[in-house]
């Protein structure tokens, strides 16, 4: 299975700022997503990750917001942008290997906001 | 819409017990993810199945179609199987096809 490499695990940021998550994976994966977990809830697909062009949001996320990039079929970035203390989650990155494959997660970004 | 419903939510329990968590699902779902979260919030998948049973040391995942049902069996759980134990349906639908159950918040006493 895919292992995954998420940075940073945990992160206290101020209101107003901004902060990029990174996704490292070992190996080429076609299905790479980004995941946002609210404080006791389920987990939210933000969006899917597109190798070399624009991700493709959920309903409720935006680009200007949380804007995604995926350079190659290995690595990714969230940012999460102009924080409030609202966007204080674990945002967990996820990849799959086809439609019909088992999924896998990073050790997920605890973020908190001042 | 796809529907996961799990229980129990919560579920304390002795060393050496034997667990079962329970997730039913609606039509459409034709596999069942199982995963593990740890209290830092990492998630590992534990099993991907769509008919019978698997087994993985002391984890057993079972799947009955037709009653459209699956269950998570921990044997000999110890206070290291402390964790938030969710069900995912997958159905293809949407961009990663998956429907998240709430979770399964266990804990493991000494």
């Amino acid at each position: 299975s895919a292992v995954i490499s998420q940075k940073p695990s945990r992160d206290i940021c101020q209101r107003g700022t901004s902060l990029t998550i990174q996704c490292q994976v070992d190996s080429q994966v076609t299905m790479m997503f980004w995941y946002r977990q609210q404080p006791g809830q389920s987990l939210t697909l933000i969006a899917t990750a597109n190798q070399g062009s624009e991700a493709t949001y959920e309903s409720g996320f935006v680009i200007d917001k949380f804007p995604i990039s995926r350079p190659n079929l290995t690595f990714s970035t969230l940012t999460v942008s102009n924080m409030s203390p609202e966007d204080s989650s674990i945002y967990l990155c996820s990849v799959r290997g086809g439609s019909n494959q088992p999924q896998h997660f990073g050790d997920g970004t605890r973020l908190s906001i001042l | 819409k796809n529907e996961v419903e799990q229980s129990p939510q919560n579920l304390t329990a002795q060393e050496g017990e034997f667990i079962t968590i329970n997730c039913s699902y609606s039509v459409g779902i034709s596999a069942l993810h199982w995963l593990q979260q740890h209290p830092g919030g990492g998630i590992v998948s534990l099993f991907m199945l769509s008919s019978g049973k698997k087994k993985h040391g002391r984890l057993i995942a079972t799947i009955n179609i037709q009653e459209k049902h699956s269950s998570l069996h921990i044997t000999a759980s110890h206070p290291r199987d402390s964790a938030v134990y969710i069900c995912a349906g997958y159905s293809g639908g949407g961009a990663d096809g998956l429907t998240f159950g709430k979770g399964t918040h266990l804990i493991i006493q000494p």
